[in-house]
């Protein structure tokens, strides 16, 4: 069953914590992308990896950092949260070939809360 | 700049009638386009994709048409029913190596009324 994992579905967070967001999926895909959705602004890339320790930065990446050690995961890090990166936080993947190979599978998503 | 940009936050279309969602692109490297629908809660999935040596594609109910001079397309669904009330997001990005680094417009909310 294809599928791409996010924990937790729901945070909250006070000013100033850290904030790990985790993601997984099981379809050895190469490419891993985290968007955030906020109301009016759609989906904002933060950060893309091509593969193990090859990221980079999207449209967004200030007070974002990630880390992808191993291909199937791929996890976002905010180091002293922010009220506004208060959101809901995608993680998707692409297979990076063949016919579908832009094609992006999305987890279920993480709403964060940063009070 | 949003470099993609969908105009319309909100469309409502009576069941059975044709509904239109529009999205422009400012990038004329742009090469692969996409609608991708998403209910509230739940994550977005792809409905319908083109690359851009076509300017049609068909899908059932679905038909994508691209306007490359214009850095246009449009997702035209047919026969619209209840069940396609959704927030639908057009994407465009440049093949990198197979790789696609998809920018999102902001959305369109769909309504379909009986």
């Amino acid at each position: 069953d294809m599928k791409v994992t996010q924990m937790p579905r729901y945070l909250i967070k006070r000013m100033g914590e850290n904030v790990l967001l985790e993601c997984g999926q099981d379809m050895s895909h190469e490419t891993m992308y985290w968007y955030r959705q906020d109301p009016g602004l759609g989906l904002q890339l933060i950060y893309i990896s091509y593969d193990v320790d090859s990221n980079s930065e999207g449209d967004i990446p200030k007070g974002y950092r990630v880390s992808r050690k191993k291909r199937e995961h791929f996890s976002l890090i905010l180091d002293s949260a922010k009220t506004n990166q208060t959101s809901v936080y995608f993680c998707a993947s692409s297979p990076g070939t063949g016919e579908s190979a832009e094609t992006l599978y999305f987890g279920s998503g993480t709403r964060l809360t940063v009070l | 700049g949003q470099q993609v940009k969908q105009s319309s936050p909100s469309l409502t279309v009576q069941e059975g009638g044709i509904s239109i969602l529009n999205c422009d692109y400012e990038n004329d490297m742009f090469d692969y386009f996409a609608w991708y629908k998403k209910y509230p809660d739940n994550s977005p999935t792809l409905l319908i994709s083109v690359r851009s040596n076509v300017d049609k594609r068909e899908d059932g109910r679905l038909t994508v048409f691209l306007n490359k001079s214009g850095k246009h397309f449009s997702l035209h669904i047919t026969a619209s029913q209840p069940e396609d009330t959704a927030v639908y997001l057009c994407a465009a990005g440049a093949n990198q190596g197979g790789s696609a680094k998809l920018i999102f417009g902001e959305g369109t909310k769909l309504t379909v009324s009986s």
